[in-house]
């Protein structure tokens, strides 16, 4: 069962305008979001991320926006650049404690293939 | 990707073989983990540690084995390779599992291909 789904395998979109990719969950533990890139032949990169206390977190041209009560995040590139076509990870964390401490797994979703066209 | 080391970054193997991936990180992270990548699945948690000595199973352990020795080395077995261990593994570190806090680094993956 895909806990974490990217329900588009690509998006293809022209330089400068925005870039919409979306995730779903179904686990309501889920409490922290993330998002990585990943190129070809590299490992994931870490993007940017969100607590599910937030709606929205920014980091210059990106911007995740969290519905918690729909299961779903977005990420949002603008505007977007050639240099960001890669392959687009949506990940969610369920923390649990252990020992006194807290931590966390990772789910992925399948991966969304972004192309940006000059 | 900032100090996490994969080997070998391809490998082919026959069915029934055995191999060890390799992956080594330095910079003092108690957490390291192992994903496959396949088409379609996203990336899947094989094993995980939270320090050496202490490992646990993720998403799909079977068929794999880990071990912990060290902070700085989180090897993964392949028993008796199967076709359907075809994959691009990647193995990820941090500097604990509180992802909230600390971010994932992975290594640049191992191609494996069982024929």
């Amino acid at each position: 069962d895909q806990q974490v789904k990217q329900n588009s395998p690509s998006l293809s979109v022209q330089e400068g305008r925005i870039s919409i990719l979306n995730c779903d969950y179904t686990n309501s533990m889920f409490d922290y979001f993330l998002w990585y890139k990943k190129y070809p032949a590299e490992g994931p990169t870490f993007l940017i991320s969100i607590s599910s206390i937030k709606d929205k977190n920014e980091d210059g041209r990106f911007t995740v926006f969290l519905n918690k009560s729909a299961k779903h995040l977005s990420l949002h590139i603008v505007p977007s650049q050639p240099g960001d076509s890669a392959v687009y990870f949506c990940a969610a964390s369920a923390s649990f404690n252990a020992g006194g401490t807290s931590y966390g797994k990772l789910t992925f979703g399948q991966g969304t293939i972004l192309t940006v066209h000059p | 990707n900032a100090g996490v080391t994969q080997t070998p970054k391809f490998q082919v193997l026959k069915t029934g073989q055995s191999m060890t991936l390799q992956c080594a990180q330095d910079m003092n992270h108690e957490y390291m983990s192992w994903y496959r990548q396949d088409p379609g699945m996203g990336l899947r948690l094989i094993h995980y540690s939270v320090g050496a000595g202490i490992t646990d199973q993720g998403e799909v352990p079977n068929g794999y084995n880990v071990s912990r020795s060290t902070t700085e080395d989180f090897p993964l077995r392949l028993l008796s390779a199967a076709p359907s261990q075809t994959s691009v593994y990647f193995c990820a570190s941090s500097y604990s599992a509180a992802f909230r806090r600390n971010t994932i680094y992975f290594g640049e993956g191992s191609w494996l291909t069982v024929v």
